[in-house]
């Protein structure tokens, strides 16, 4: 079935450490994002690439790291420099041009203890 | 830039009723609409999307979206609740230049009482 995967559903990590977030497509969709969604703040970009090798920083992109290496690969890197890592993540692909439908992943929940 | 406003955060309904979510945005010209759906710990689905022409819009799972150009607004309805539908509803708009990622609300909670 064609979908986008994240990986893991939930993922632990100490404060101080780096932690990639993974998120592959098998729709063949151009463009990709990240978004972070926290309790009433709704969703807010954090990245996205319209085709590989290139990637543009959304709203709240400090702290986060990205590559699209591959057009089925978009994984997001957090930081230590991000100051409150802990949140809900979405991956989501589009077919072409960013103005479109967005299809989501089910998320990967971090929490950095 | 474009943005979005849910002025509801929670609302609850009795099953059977029938409901509406509130959207407006903010954005120059027509913009491109989307609601969506997520139920706790899930990604979102896709319910319906305006991009131009029949300014009523039919979506999946029997919802509807209206686009008012006078009033900035793209209000979801659906006729009658299903517990099922209790979820988080987001609205979310895009230029239609083609240059700019979705901008989402901040989301409404609904709720489906027996």
């Amino acid at each position: 079935d064609g979908g986008i995967t994240q990986s893991p559903k939930y993922l632990f990590r100490k404060e101080g450490q780096n932690v990639t977030l993974s998120c592959e497509q098998n729709l063949n969709h151009d463009a990709m994002y990240w978004y972070r969604q926290d309790p009433g703040q709704g969703l807010r970009l954090i990245y996205y690439s319209q085709i590989v090798n290139d990637f543009q920083k959304g709203d709240i992109a400090e702290g986060y790291s990205v590559s699209r290496e591959k057009k089925e690969s978009f994984p997001l890197t957090v930081t230590s420099a991000q100051k409150n890592p802990t949140a809900f993540y979405l991956c989501a692909s589009s077919i072409e041009r960013i103005n479109t439908e967005a299809f989501f992943g089910q998320g990967t929940r971090l929490t950095v203890v | 830039a474009q943005s979005v406003t849910q002025p509801d955060i929670h609302i609850t309904v009795s099953e059977g009723a029938s409901l509406e979510l509130r959207c407006n945005y903010s954005y120059g010209a027509t913009p491109y609409l989307f609601w969506y759906v997520q139920s706790p710990g899930q990604g979102l689905q896709l319910l319906l999307k305006y991009f131009s022409g029949d300014t009523l819009v039919q979506g999946i799972k029997g919802f509807e979206a209206e686009f008012k150009r006078s009033q900035s607004s793209f209000n979801l309805r659906k006729p009658s609740v299903h517990w099922s539908d209790a979820a988080e509803y987001f609205c979310a708009v895009a230029g239609n230049s083609g240059n700019t990622p979705l901008v989402f609300g901040k989301g409404t909670r609904l709720s489906v009482i027996a």
